[in-house]
């Protein structure tokens, strides 16, 4: 049981280049998160999911689009770079049920620096 | 939105003892707190969570505690193994979808 999968785990981009991050969960999950990592700054939320083909803005979505066209799939995409979006990108699923309430099961992450 | 806060960005603690992670949140409102260990290159893993109706919940050498009153939770780790070494983080949600993380806690063990 693979749980959450982030492609690629590690990137370098130039200053206006576009990318995609995918997460993928073979657990579901009807809710599904992005988040970004900073030191000192704890986990932001970027962008959520509440189920296939919806999207919603979390806490810092600017510069930053999603789509959710297959419920196990949810992507990040980038598309003008900004040093500002060097960060460690986390994917994260739920099943959002009232017993289990919001457990967030994470993917390990994708590096990215923005050059 | 309400923002959960940490009182010490670092703690280290004797191979052995007991581990006590503090967290406190601000939003009276919230009704449910998860904690999650991060170890060094992963993603966050769940612990343990608690429901506001609770003041205790204890699972496999951790337990939490809620004080409703000062808005305080704490991770309780007993006999902290170097595998317990991570950063600790708290988080917070109010009868929605999302979570509010605090900045997180580094737990580091002495051997």
């Amino acid at each position: 049981n693979a749980g959450v999968t982030q492609t690629p785990k590690f990137r370098v981009l130039k200053t206006g280049q576009s990318m995609t991050l995918l997460c993928a969960q073979d657990m579901n999950h009807e809710y599904m998160y992005w988040y970004r990592q900073d030191p000192g700054m704890g986990l932001r939320l970027i962008h959520y999911s509440v189920g296939e083909g919806t999207t919603a803005k979390g806490e810092v979505p600017d510069g930053y689009n999603v789509s959710r066209l297959k419920k196990q799939n949810f992507l990040l995409g980038l598309e003008s770079a900004a040093p500002s979006q060097t960060s460690v990108y986390f994917c994260a699923s739920s099943p959002w049920t009232s017993l289990t309430k919001n457990i967030q099961y994470f993917g390990a992450g994708t590096r990215l620096s923005v050059l | 939105g309400e923002s959960v806060g940490l009182h010490l960005p670092t703690l280290s603690v004797q191979e052995g003892d007991n581990s006590i992670i503090n967290c406190a949140y601000s939003n009276s409102a919230s009704d449910y707190f998860i904690w999650y260990k991060q170890e060094s290159g992963k993603g966050p893993q769940f612990i343990i969570d608690i429901r506001s109706n609770m003041d205790k919940r204890q699972g496999q050498r951790v337990t939490v505690l809620l004080n409703k009153t000062v808005k305080h939770l704490s991770l309780q780790i007993a006999a902290t193994q170097p595998g317990d070494s991570a950063v600790y983080f708290c988080a917070e949600a109010f009868g929605n979808e999302k979570l509010t993380f605090g900045t997180g806690t580094r737990l580091t063990i002495i051997p």
